[in-house]
């Protein structure tokens, strides 16, 4: 079984700085896809950015990057120019091709972004 | 755009009653996932459907059960609520075609169950 954790409770960033969120994961599996979701107060989940574990290329989407490790087990999510509207609740997310396609979700990170 | 809607966004219910929650998407998704979210355990799955009338266990199933009669509509159903179930529930689905790589989740707003 895959296991994600989030180390980080909460956090917060001034406006118009970087903040690096932190994800690790185990398994032993070595086809597997990795997940940033963004939830904010109206609680709609949102997809941030995904990254294919064979690829060693980082994912980037807009002010979004992450820092993927492969041999460490690491998937951290990098936010770029920091805006109000990217205070919101942030799960790391890890998908096992080979063992139906189903979601494994660490347990969160509250971000909030200061003026 | 993809439009999930539960029924419900809060809910209080007493322990012990029948309790339905209801999930609908308008974009004939065949995929449609229950999760549970609760502070620092992030999203845990409760049961999916693959089409309708299919079901499958999740992660955390006990004392909960399903129903897909029609493609757009996915229920939870707990049979007698108790107050550890007190807690966020997320409605989620997506398309059969591909993974969940290129087909991702889209989810609903989510319905805030208290159980006293």
């Amino acid at each position: 079984a895959q296991t994600v954790t989030q180390s980080q409770p909460e956090m917060s960033v001034q406006e118009a700085e970087t903040v690096t969120l932190s994800c690790t994961y185990d398994t032993s599996e070595n086809n597997y896809y990795l997940f940033w979701y963004k939830q904010p107060p109206s609680r709609q989940m949102i997809l941030v950015i995904r990254q294919e574990a064979y690829k060693q290329q980082n994912a980037t989407e807009n002010r979004f990057s992450v820092n993927f490790q492969k041999a460490a087990k690491s998937f951290s999510l990098k936010i770029s120019d920091s805006q109000l509207g990217d205070t919101a609740m942030y799960f790391c997310a890890f998908l096992n091709i080979n063992a139906g396609n189903m979601l494994t979700f660490g347990g969160g990170t509250r971000l909030m972004v200061k003026p | 755009d993809v439009k999930v809607t539960q029924s419900s966004r809060y809910l209080v219910k007493r322990t012990g009653e029948k309790v339905f929650l209801e999930c609908v998407q308008d974009m004939d998704h065949e995929n449609m996932f229950w999760y549970r979210q609760d502070p620092g355990l992030g999203l845990r799955l409760i049961y999916f459907s693959y089409d309708v009338k299919m079901k499958e266990k999740g992660d955390i199933p006990e004392g909960y059960s399903v129903s897909r009669e029609k493609k757009e509509r996915f229920s939870l159903i707990l049979e007698s609520a108790s107050t550890n179930q007190t807690s966020m529930y997320l409605c989620a689905s997506r398309s059969l075609g591909g993974d969940l790589y290129n087909s991702p989740l889209h989810f609903g707003n989510g319905t805030r169950l208290t159980v006293t």
